[in-house]
């Protein structure tokens, strides 16, 4: 069965940096992208950036390059979203989602991780 | 970037009924591109349909997708209880990769 475990709700202060995790099981880690959605308080949906852990090779939305690094471990099956500097703006749930072998859908998905930041 | 409008905002209806949910697309979409998603309150997204009008594996045949760029329909044959929920189209395709209409929220009438 095809698992992907999220790590646990992060309360974070304006400026901090962040790591949250998406580890995933029962599958062949390499052979599918992993991407990353995220959804803020009360709103839809949005891509965020994927990996394709095979080779670490990234894409991110335009609207989020440069704030959000999307890295992954190949050795534990895991991929991370990473901040340097978080804004009150990043309070939101991130999915990470498997995309299928096409690449055109999210097939799977974590139960998401919800990030807090305030002062 | 393609943009995807998803009509009615909300849609109130009885279990039993029947339900037409629209997607369109600002621009030309490719049928194989197209999916839809259910979301349950506190839980995340669940793939329906992919390549517009193909069932993900479990899902019940009440659920059905049709259409080709730029409209799109989902249909939901009878309502059940369970099927209440957030329902959102999302496409394939160029810069951003990936973009998700903004949600009909099916509730019971």
């Amino acid at each position: 069965e095809v698992q992907l475990v999220q790590s646990g709700a992060e309360v974070k202060k304006p400026g901090e940096s962040l790591r949250i995790s998406c580890k995933a099981s029962g599958y062949s880690f390499s052979n599918y992208r992993i991407s990353w959605v995220r959804q803020m308080p009360g709103k839809g949906l949005e891509w965020m950036g994927r990996i394709d852990p095979s080779d670490s090779y990234t894409n991110y939305s335009p609207s989020l390059e440069g704030h959000v690094t999307i890295s992954a471990d190949k050795s534990i099956s895991t991929v991370y979203l990473q901040w340097n500097t978080l804004r009150a703006s990043d309070t939101a749930m991130y999915y990470c989602a498997r995309n299928s072998l096409s690449g055109n859908v999210f097939g799977s998905w974590g139960q998401g991780t919800l990030v807090t930041v305030s002062s | 970037e393609i943009v995807l409008t998803q009509s009615p905002g909300t849609l109130s209806l009885s279990p039993g009924e029947r339900a037409t949910l629209s997607c369109r697309a600002s621009q030309s979409v490719s049928s194989s591109y197209l999916a839809w998603y259910q979301q349950n309150p506190g839980q995340a997204p669940r793939l329906l349909i992919f390549g517009a009008s193909s069932r993900a594996t479990g899902i019940p045949d009440r659920f059905s997708g049709s259409g080709s760029g730029p409209d799109f329909t989902l249909t939901i044959s009878r309502l059940e209880p369970e099927d209440f929920a957030v329902y959102y189209c999302q496409q394939y395709g160029s810069s951003p990769m990936y973009t998700f209409g903004q949600g009909t929220k099916l509730e019971i009438k």
